[in-house]
């Protein structure tokens, strides 16, 4: 069976300091990966999808930026952490289906 | 372009009674999909069912079941026999068959379940 993993799981950082969050996909090939932010009490707005190494999609220009260095790897990063930035980040895949299925989250505070 | 419209930001019905979640949404596209998602306490998003468009029989999973009016454009959730674990946010959700693979949320429904 599928597993998607995050970490970290809560994050606080200040501001402007860098940002790494990862998340890796088991148990499937070439899955479609994408990365949602939730903010507090909101719905969620997709930040960035990939459908294969070195494909990056953005849907929100942003200080934030991703990377899929792997199949199964896909990093969201920013070189300088805002205010705004906070949030709750969720990472999703999605292969021969057309559901997403969602990872446990990385909840940022950044002070 | 597609949007999705959540009316009731929140709800709460009785432990084992029936609750129906409403769900509108706008679409362009002639073949699309649509899920409710359950997002509980520890925030991770959980598929609860989906919805072929060009399916007319409604989806149902267990005590979850659907009320899908394509012509208005309705998608509705369905819960039974309602749950102290049914307690969540749930979002409704939609995407295109082909193209675009990007899933458009509605702003969600806090559900709560009443002992």
């Amino acid at each position: 069976s599928q597993t998607i993993h995050q970490w970290p799981a809560t994050l606080v950082q200040p501001v402007g300091s860098p940002l790494s969050l990862e998340c890796t996909v088991e148990g499937t090939s070439n899955p479609n990966l994408y990365w949602y932010r939730q903010a507090a009490g909101r719905g969620l707005q997709l930040l960035f999808y990939s459908v294969g190494i070195g494909q990056i999609s953005s849907e929100v220009p942003q200080n934030l930026s991703a990377s899929r260095p792997q199949d199964r790897q896909f990093i969201l990063s920013s070189k300088k952490l805002l205010l705004s930035d906070s949030g709750f980040y969720l990472c999703a895949w999605s292969g021969l289906a057309y559901e997403q299925y969602f990872g446990p989250g990385t909840r940022l505070t950044v002070t | 372009a597609q949007t999705v419209t959540q009316s009731q930001p929140e709800m709460s019905v009785q432990e084992a009674e029936t609750v129906t979640l409403s769900c509108t949404y706008d679409t362009s596209e002639s073949d699309y999909y649509l899920f409710w998602y359950k997002q509980p306490p520890s925030r991770q998003m959980i598929l609860v069912i989906r919805q072929e468009a060009y399916k007319q029989q409604n989806a149902t999973e267990n005590r979850f079941s659907v009320n899908f009016q394509k012509a208005a454009k309705s998608f509705s959730l369905k819960i039974s026999d309602s749950q102290l674990g049914d307690a969540a946010m749930y979002f409704c959700a939609s995407r295109p068959t082909f193209g675009n693979e990007k899933l458009t949320f509605g702003t969600g429904t806090r559900l709560t379940i009443i002992p």
